[in-house]
């Protein structure tokens, strides 16, 4: 089966201009994943759908950044306007049954993006 | 916050030898889970390990998890040069089993 797509693989950009990464998750799962890993840290989760709704989104600063799932498929996140500490990789991840104790969530290959 | 931290931070052993990395978490989970990430990839899955359950294995891999201690530790046997890799553990915790992971253990094996 198919993994979890991401676009684009890297991006520079400016500090102040505006990124927007794409995700499309593993058909069939449900529950879609956006993680925030800052070098030499683990993902951090910054928000998760189930279907098109918002389960957590606690740790996404809304100030700058915004994500959507439109049509329970394929997801972006934005950042606007960009800082230099968000340099970071974005991941996307997705699980097939969020109300499953067991539920393993499967990555893509993530965003590296550089803020300058 | 992390809810794992990794131990050692970074761990280098020769090919053939086994490696321990063990994770400490915060709160309580409903399950803990074990991550490898390769340079410049994503995560993959390796391994979970419920709260009810103590021990776990899966091919060359051993977890285990005490959750009096609040601890878990992951064992490679026979390690191999491609397990090189950062290993993460992560807390699955929450009525949305939101996982919260730990920096991580960057391991190297050598040939």
């Amino acid at each position: 089966e198919a993994g979890v797509a991401q676009s684009p693989r890297y991006k520079i950009i400016e500090k102040r201009q505006s990124v927007a990464f794409w995700c499309n998750p593993i058909s069939g799962h449900a529950t879609l994943y956006w993680y925030q890993q800052i070098l030499g840290q683990g993902p951090k989760l910054l928000i998760q759908f189930q279907n098109n709704g918002v389960v957590d989104d606690s740790q996404l600063p809304k100030d700058r950044f915004s994500a959507e799932r439109l049509k329970g498929v394929d997801s972006t996140l934005k950042i606007q306007p960009a800082k230099l500490e968000d340099s970071a990789v974005y991941l996307c991840a997705s699980s097939l049954d969020l109300a499953s104790s067991t539920d393993t969530q499967y990555f893509g290959p993530g965003t590296r993006l550089t803020v300058l | 916050s992390q809810q794992g931290e990794e131990d050692p931070q970074a761990l280098s052993i020769q090919e053939g030898e086994n490696a321990t990395m063990n994770c400490s978490y915060k709160t309580s989970i409903n399950n803990l889970q074990w991550y490898r990430q390769n340079s410049g990839r994503g995560l993959v899955h390796l391994i979970l390990i419920r709260s009810n359950e103590r021990e776990k294995h899966s091919g060359r891999l051993r977890v285990t998890l005490d959750t009096s201690k609040k601890s878990s530790s992951l064992l490679i046997t026979a390690s191999r040069a491609a397990d090189t890799a950062s290993y993460f553990c992560a807390g699955s915790g929450g009525s949305n089993y939101k996982l919260t992971f730990g920096k991580g253990t960057l391991l190297t094996v050598n040939p």
